[in-house]
């Protein structure tokens, strides 16, 4: 079956734009989790959805980073006036459930220039 | 944010050698994973450890969850070039109303010379 899809794989913007990253997790699968890689390190938790609801938003780095899931299915995480250290990978994982396997995306490749 | 201590942070081998590397933390998980990721692509998961002192396989690949439930350790057998890869360790609380988040580690990056 299809796996975990995210679009686009690579964005460059410039300074101050606002950007929108979309997630399609796999078909049925309750959680998404949002994850952010910098470069050489290891993906670090921003947030996370039960169906609809976002139940853990701790880990978004600023007010400029916001996270929605309006039907439950595909989700988008919109960084406003991006800044050159919003520069990263952005990874998207779904699972059956909360306690069930994460399964990740490919991940949105992110340059602000 | 947080970030586990993952040794070591990169490896150079023969095709072949067998590798180990480790993950520690300064707190207490009651699920560690280990995923592989290859360039341009997001983790994908080798093996789950659900309690503490378990030992699992998959193939070449065995891992160990701590008994302090605060580290684990990945071993490979007989690497191949197909092997090559960043591997990361992750620490997860699940039940009680965890979030569930993974707490990755730094990474290992490794490297196999036919």
């Amino acid at each position: 079956g299809a796996g975990v899809s995210q679009s686009p794989r690579y964005k460059v913007a410039k300074r101050g734009q606002d950007v929108a990253l979309r997630c399609d997790p796999i078909s049925g699968h309750v959680s998404l989790f949002w994850y952010q890689q910098a470069l050489g390190q290891g993906p670090e938790f921003l947030t996370y959805f039960q169906n609809e609801a976002q139940l853990d938003k701790s880990g978004l780095p600023s007010d400029r980073f916001f996270a929605e899931r309006p039907e439950g299915s595909v989700s988008t995480l919109k960084i406003q006036r991006t800044q050159q250290e919003d520069s990263a990978v952005y990874l998207c994982a779904s699972s059956e459930d909360r306690e069930e396997t994460q399964y990740f995306g490919p991940g949105t490749r992110l340059l602000v220039l | 944010g947080q970030q586990l201590n993952q040794s070591p942070q990169s490896m150079f081998i023969q095709e072949g050698e067998d590798v180990s590397m480790n993950c520690t933390s300064s707190s207490i998980f009651n699920t560690w994973l280990w995923y592989k990721q290859d360039p341009g692509e997001g983790p994908v998961l080798l093996i789950a450890l659900y309690k503490a002192g378990e030992l699992t396989s998959n193939g070449r690949l065995t891992a160990q969850f701590g008994i302090t439930r605060k580290d684990s350790f990945l071993n490979i057998s007989a690497s191949i070039p197909s092997d090559v890869g960043i591997y990361f360790c992750a620490g997860q609380l699940r039940y009680g109303g965890a979030t569930n988040k993974l707490i990755f580690g730094t990474g290992t990056l490794l490297a196999v010379q036919p």
